[in-house]
Formats: C-alpha cells, sequence, structure tokens
C-alpha cells in the first residue's frame, strides 16, 4: 500500500489566486512528521513546512500553510497568493519514527503551473 | 548561503566509466543521504550516513558505493555505470535521524552515460 498518496499529477492556478495540493498518507505508527518539499524545473529539493503527528496547530511558514487533519490523515498544501516562481513539482514526504530508522517516503508529487 | 553543496552540476560519463560525485555541507550536520532521481519520479535512497556509520538501502545495487571522509564531505562513486544510472542525483543532510528533523537538500548532480 502506498504510504503517501498525492492524487493531483498536475494543477492549474492564476497568478495571486490560493491553490491547495492534496495529500493523504497511511501509518499506524503514532510518532511521523510531514513535509512539504518545492522542487523547480532546475532540479534542486527545498524544504517547505514540516507538520509534526503530535502538533496542535496547522503549520505555517510565509505564504505556505499545511492543513492538518489527523483523523482523515490528510496532509495538503495551501500556497496563498501564487507567483510566477512557484511553478514547480511539489513532494508530499513522510517519516515515521517509533522503530529505529525510517527513511523518508515521497509521494509522486504533483507539477502546478503558475500563469499570469 | 550554499549550505549542501554538490559538484558538478552536470557530469557525463562514458558507460563503464568509474564516476564520484561530490556533496559538502556547511551546517554540521550528523547525517547525509544521497538520493537517485530519474525523470518524473520521487527520489529514491540509495544510503545515508550516521556519523561514520554507513547504512545501504537493500535495493541499493553494488555499482554504488560511498565515502564520508569526514562531517563536511560525502562522495557517491559509481564503479561501473550503466544506461540505466543515468538520472538525478541528490545529496541531503539532516541534523540527526529524527523523525521531526527535515532534510536539506543541495542542487544536485544530473549525471549522464555517453
Amino acid at each position: 500500500a502506498q504510504k503517501i498518496t498525492q492524487t493531483q499529477p498536475g494543477m492549474f492556478v492564476q497568478e495571486k489566486e490560493a491553490v491547495t495540493l492534496d495529500c493523504t498518507y497511511d501509518t499506524s505508527d503514532p510518532s511521523y512528521g510531514l513535509f512539504w518539499y518545492k522542487q523547480p524545473s532546475s532540479g534542486e529539493m527545498i524544504f517547505l513546512i514540516y507538520q509534526g503527528s503530535y502538533d496542535q496547530q496547522n503549520a505555517t511558514e510565509g505564504r505556505y500553510s499545511l492543513n492538518f487533519q489527523k483523523a482523515r490523515k490528510s496532509a495538503n498544501l495551501v500556497i496563498s497568493a501564487s507567483q510566477l516562481g512557484d511553478s514547480a513539482m511539489y513532494f508530499c514526504a513522510m517519516r515515521e519514527g517509533s522503530t529505529g530508522f525510517q527513511k523518508l517516503v515521497f509521494g509522486t508529487g504533483t507539477r502546478l503551473l503558475v500563469s499570469p | 548561503d550554499a549550505m549542501v553543496i554538490q559538484n558538478p552540476r552536470y557530469q557525463v560519463t562514458q558507460f563503464g566509466k568509474p564516476v564520484t560525485l561530490s556533496c559538502s555541507q556547511t551546517l554540521n550536520h550528523n547525517v547525509m543521504y544521497w538520493y537517485q532521481q530519474k525523470s518524473s519520479q520521487a527520489p529514491k535512497l540509495l544510503f545515508h550516513y550516521y556519523d561514520k556509520d554507513f547504512n545501504n538501502e537493500a535495493d541499493t545495487p553494488d555499482n554504488f558505493q560511498s565515502r564520508r571522509p569526514n562531517t563536511s564531505f560525502c562522495f557517491l562513486d559509481i564503479r561501473s555505470p550503466g544506461l540505466g544510472d543515468a538520472a538525478m542525483y541528490l545529496c541531503a543532510t539532516s541534523r540527526d535521524r529524527g523523525v521531526h528533523q527535515p532534510q536539506h537538500f543541495g542542487d544536485g548532480t544530473r549525471l549522464s552515460i555517453l
């Protein structure tokens, strides 16, 4: 079973609008971390935002916020006021933590295109 | 402020000719990772170092080796590159292996095989 599912292969949004990128996860481990990364066409992987399984509040970092719904096992990324430079591939990833080293598991990614 | 630096950005090598990719970090992080990312796919972990302790993923081919001579540097050696090894190689670091620690990536090295 997929641990991280990103159901949107591609998303389009107009500049200055908000966009939500979906991510659902599957784990029975009570301790886990959820991460979002941005990968522009140039290839670098940029860390955007983190949410811990025990965090009571949704994480926010500037224009990025994470809509964390633990019961539904979803961790959607919200980008407010989209900019042209937000066009990139976005990966949701999870790391489980209760039993030894667990590698970071990535979803298949969502390609976001921001149009003028 | 480049914190995880990969050299070179682009590497071309011949089929079967050994190649080494390098990664350095100024974060003083304990853990360094190597990922392989093929076109339109998610990154795939090859191995990681926790301090000097090398940890190989079970499905990483023997063709791939790594060295970490000190805290700051880590190398990926591909002993006999095949056409299927053409990919982006990403180095990442984290302070430790805790579940809450984000991994910080370099800009990657795009490897082509002739």
